[in-house]
């Protein structure tokens, strides 16, 4: 089974501070993608990643960077952590190529206090 | 988690019923579509799949309709348990979004079954 691995279920962080969502993949996937989930707005898309080191905007990139080294592991990154950036945090994986199912991990709830 | 399913339209039925699910689409140029399970405190999980050439597709207890016409997706779940009590996604991948599977979410269903 393929597995999308969010390093931490649930974060609280202070309004500046610069936080790292980890998210690992074990199945060899080329794409890779962080969205952000609020009540009511479904998945929004932060910025994917289709290469190592390659990485496009999505459609709400602002107050977001990302960072993908190695093919495994894609990394979102919030310079400075406001507090309209809490929200559940969703990270997926795709084969590359066009037309197949992306697979999610379970989230990270992060709460900027 | 928890919160997903708050401010979302609800379909609620017996547990046993058939259940459908309605989507509107947005893009007619999209060409791939997927209906996404959200259990509480869990991340999306893939249900079943269509492609544009497709009307209908059907998998275990559970059918997808596509009707192209009108943009309009649903998802025919039969004999439904209490299970299957979630928050329903559908998300449409357009044609030419450049092969990398950029998934467009709707907003989301949830759906409740009760005994």
């Amino acid at each position: 089974d393929v597995k999308v691995t969010q390093s931490s279920r649930y974060l609280v962080k202070r309004t500046g501070e610069k936080v790292f969502l980890e998210c690992v993949q074990d199945m060899d996937h080329e794409n890779m993608f962080w969205y952000r989930q609020d009540p009511g707005l479904g998945l929004r898309l932060i910025y994917f990643s289709y290469d190592v080191k390659m990485k496009e905007k999505g459609d709400i990139p602002e107050g977001y960077s990302v960072s993908r080294e190695k093919k495994e592991r894609f990394s979102l990154i919030l310079e400075s952590a406001s507090t309209n950036q809490t929200s559940m945090y969703l990270c997926a994986s795709s084969v590359g190529g066009y037309g197949t199912e992306a697979f999610f991990g379970q989230g990270t709830r992060l709460t900027v206090v | 988690g928890e919160s997903v399913g708050l401010h979302l339209p609800t379909l609620s039925v017996q547990e046993g019923d058939n259940s459908i699910i309605n989507c509107a689409y947005s893009n007619s140029a999209s060409d791939y579509f997927i209906w996404y399970k959200q259990e509480s405190g869990k991340g999306p999980q893939f249900i079943i799949d269509i492609r544009s050439n497709m009307d209908k597709r059907q998998g275990q207890r559970v059918t997808v309709l596509l009707n192209k016409t009108v943009k309009h997706l649903s998802l025919q779940i039969a004999a439904t348990q209490p299970g299957d009590s979630a928050v329903y996604f559908c998300a449409e991948i357009p044609l030419f979004s450049g092969g990398y599977n950029k998934l467009i979410f709707g907003a989301g269903t949830r759906l409740a079954v009760h005994p």
